[in-house]
C-alpha cells in the first residue's frame, strides 16, 4: 500500500494549462480504470472532481480533465483560473476493496 | 442534502482507544459502501478503511489492521471506526466519506472531519 506519486508542486499562469501526474504501479493504477480526484482548499475537506480517470461528477467545470497511461494516470485543468489554487490528489482501487491516495500536488496560480 | 457529520475525536494518551461516529443523511444510505479517510496535520489523504453497504466486506490499510474496526448501522444511518492501541502517528483529522453514486468508483461526498490528537 505504497501512496501513489504526485509532484509536490506545480504553477501556471491564468489562462494556461497545467498537467498533474500521479504514478502507480501494475497493481493499482496500472490494473483498474477506477482513478479519481480530489481538490482541496486549506481547512476545508476534499472535492470530487473526476471518477474512472476521466469522468466528470455533475457541476464541475469541463476545464477539468483526465487521462491514463499505463501505470501514470493525469489531471488537465484547461484556462486556469485563479479560484483553481488548491492542492489535487488522486486515488486509485488497489484491489481487495482498498483503495491509495496519492500524496498531493499544491497548485499555484501566478 | 447529503450530509456527512464526524464526531467523536479528541485528545487521547498512547496506547489509548477512541470511537469515531459519522452520522449520515440525505441518501439511502443502506445502498453505498463507506469510507473513513484521515489526513494528518500538513499531510496528504491516507485512506483508512472500508466497509460495504452490508457489512460483509471490510477492509483496512496496512498502517491500522489490527488495531482499528469499521462498522455501520443501517438503522441509524451510521458509520463507526472503533480505535484501538493509539499511536501518536495516529493524529490527524478523520474524514468519513461516501462512495460514489457512479458504480463506488471513487467518494463523492466528504465530512468536515472530526480530530483525533493522540499524544501524551
Amino acid at each position: 500500500q505504497s501512496a501513489l506519486t504526485q509532484p509536490a508542486s506545480v504553477s501556471g499562469s491564468p489562462g494556461q494549462s497545467i498537467t498533474i501526474s500521479c504514478t502507480g504501479t501494475s497493481s493499482d493504477i496500472g490494473s483498474y480504470n477506477l482513478v479519481s480526484w480530489y481538490q482541496q482548499y486549506p481547512g476545508k475537506a476534499p472535492k470530487f472532481m473526476l471518477y474512472e480517470g476521466s469522468k466528470r461528477p455533475s457541476g464541475v467545470s469541463n476545464r477539468f480533465s483526465g487521462s491514463k497511461s499505463g501505470n501514470t494516470a493525469s489531471l488537465t485543468i484547461s484556462g486556469l483560473q485563479a479560484e483553481d489554487e488548491a492542492d489535487y490528489y488522486c486515488c486509485s482501487y488497489a484491489g481487495s476493496n482498498t483503495w491509495v491516495f496519492g500524496g498531493g500536488t499544491k497548485l499555484t496560480v501566478l | 442534502e447529503v450530509q456527512l457529520v464526524e464526531s467523536g475525536g479528541g485528545l487521547v494518551q498512547p496506547g489509548r482507544s477512541l470511537r469515531l461516529s459519522c452520522a449520515a443523511s440525505g441518501f439511502t444510505f443502506n445502498d453505498y459502501a463507506m469510507q473513513w479517510v484521515r489526513q494528518a496535520p500538513g499531510k496528504g489523504l491516507e485512506w483508512v478503511s472500508g466497509i460495504s453497504w452490508n457489512s460483509y466486506s471490510i477492509a483496512y490499510a496496512d498502517s491500522v489492521k489490527g488495531r482499528f474496526t469499521i462498522s455501520r448501522d443501517n438503522a441509524k444511518n451510521s458509520l463507526y471506526l472503533q480505535m484501538d492501541s493509539l499511536r501518536p502517528d495516529d493524529t490527524a483529522l478523520y474524514y468519513c466519506a461516501k462512495d460514489s453514486s457512479s458504480g463506488g468508483n471513487g467518494f463523492d461526498y466528504w465530512g468536515q472531519g472530526t480530530l483525533v490528537t493522540v499524544s501524551s
